[in-house]
C-alpha cells in the first residue's frame, strides 16, 4: 500500500460542476501539499496545510489530521482547471523534513 | 525570472550514453531536491541537498546516478550508461523558509 493514496485517478466533469479530489496518507507528516501539473511537466504548488482549511479563489483544501485525510475542492469548475492534481506529504522531521512523498495524481478533465 | 530553472528541458540519448542535468534553485533556498516522474505516476524522491551536503539518497538511485551541489548553489544530476528504464521526467525543487517547495519545469529524458 502506498503511503499516499489519491482518489479518483481520473475525473471528468462538465464546466460549472463542483469537484472533489481525496487524499489519504499513512505516515506522520509536517504538512500536506496540493500540487497542480499541466501537460509539459511544470508543477505548481496550490496549497500547503497542516491543519484546518485554506481557500484560494475557487479552490478549497481541507485536512483532518486525526483521520489522515485531505480533500481538494474546485467550485464552478472551468476547462482551464484541466490538469493533474497531486497530493504530497512532507516528512515529520529529521532528514525527512521537506522531502515530499507523492500520490499518483488525479487527472481532471473539465469539458465546456 | 527568479524561479527554479532546469537545463536542458528535453534530452534524447542513446542507451549507454552519459547525460547530465542542471538545476538552478531560487538563490536564497538552501535545500534542493531531485525527483523522478515516469509516465502516469506521481514523482518519486531521488536525493536532496542542504547547501553543498547531500543528506539523503533514495534506493532508487543506482550507482549509475550521481548528484552534486558543489558550492551550495546549482546542482547537477548525472546518469552514466543510460538505460531505457531511465526515461522519465527529472524534477528539481528548492525549499523556501515557509517550507513550500518550488519546482523547476523539469528535464524530460528519452533513452532510445
Amino acid at each position: 500500500k502506498n503511503e499516499v493514496e489519491q482518489s479518483p485517478q481520473n475525473l471528468t466533469a462538465q464546466e460549472g460542476e463542483f469537484i472533489t479530489i481525496n487524499c489519504s496518507y499513512s505516515v506522520g507528516i509536517s504538512a500536506l501539499h496540493w500540487l497542480q501539473q499541466h501537460p509539459g511537466g511544470g508543477i505548481v504548488s496550490l496549497f500547503m496545510l497542516s491543519s484546518g482549511k485554506k481557500k484560494h479563489g475557487r479552490l478549497i483544501a481541507t485536512i483532518n489530521i486525526q483521520e489522515k485525510h485531505s480533500s481538494l475542492h474546485i467550485t464552478a469548475s472551468h476547462p482551464r482547471d484541466s490538469a493533474v492534481y497531486i497530493c504530497a506529504v512532507s516528512g515529520a522531521g529529521g532528514t525527512s523534513y521537506g522531502k515530499l512523498t507523492f500520490g499518483q495524481g488525479t487527472i481532471l478533465t473539465v469539458h465546456p | 525570472d527568479t524561479g527554479v530553472s532546469q537545463d536542458p528541458r528535453h534530452k534524447i540519448t542513446k542507451r549507454g550514453q552519459n547525460v547530465t542535468f542542471r538545476c538552478d534553485p531560487i538563490s536564497e533556498h538552501n535545500r534542493l531536491y531531485w525527483y523522478r516522474q515516469t509516465l502516469g505516476q506521481g514523482p518519486e524522491f531521488l536525493t536532496y541537498f542542504q547547501n553543498e551536503a547531500q543528506l539523503e539518497k533514495s534506493r532508487l538511485l543506482s550507482d549509475r546516478f550521481s548528484a552534486e551541489r558543489p558550492k551550495g548553489s546549482f546542482s547537477t544530476l548525472e546518469i552514466q550508461r543510460t538505460e531505457q528504464g531511465d526515461s522519465a521526467m527529472y524534477l528539481c525543487a528548492s525549499l523556501g523558509l515557509s517550507n513550500e517547495q518550488f519546482f523547476g519545469p523539469g528535464t524530460r529524458l528519452t533513452v532510445l
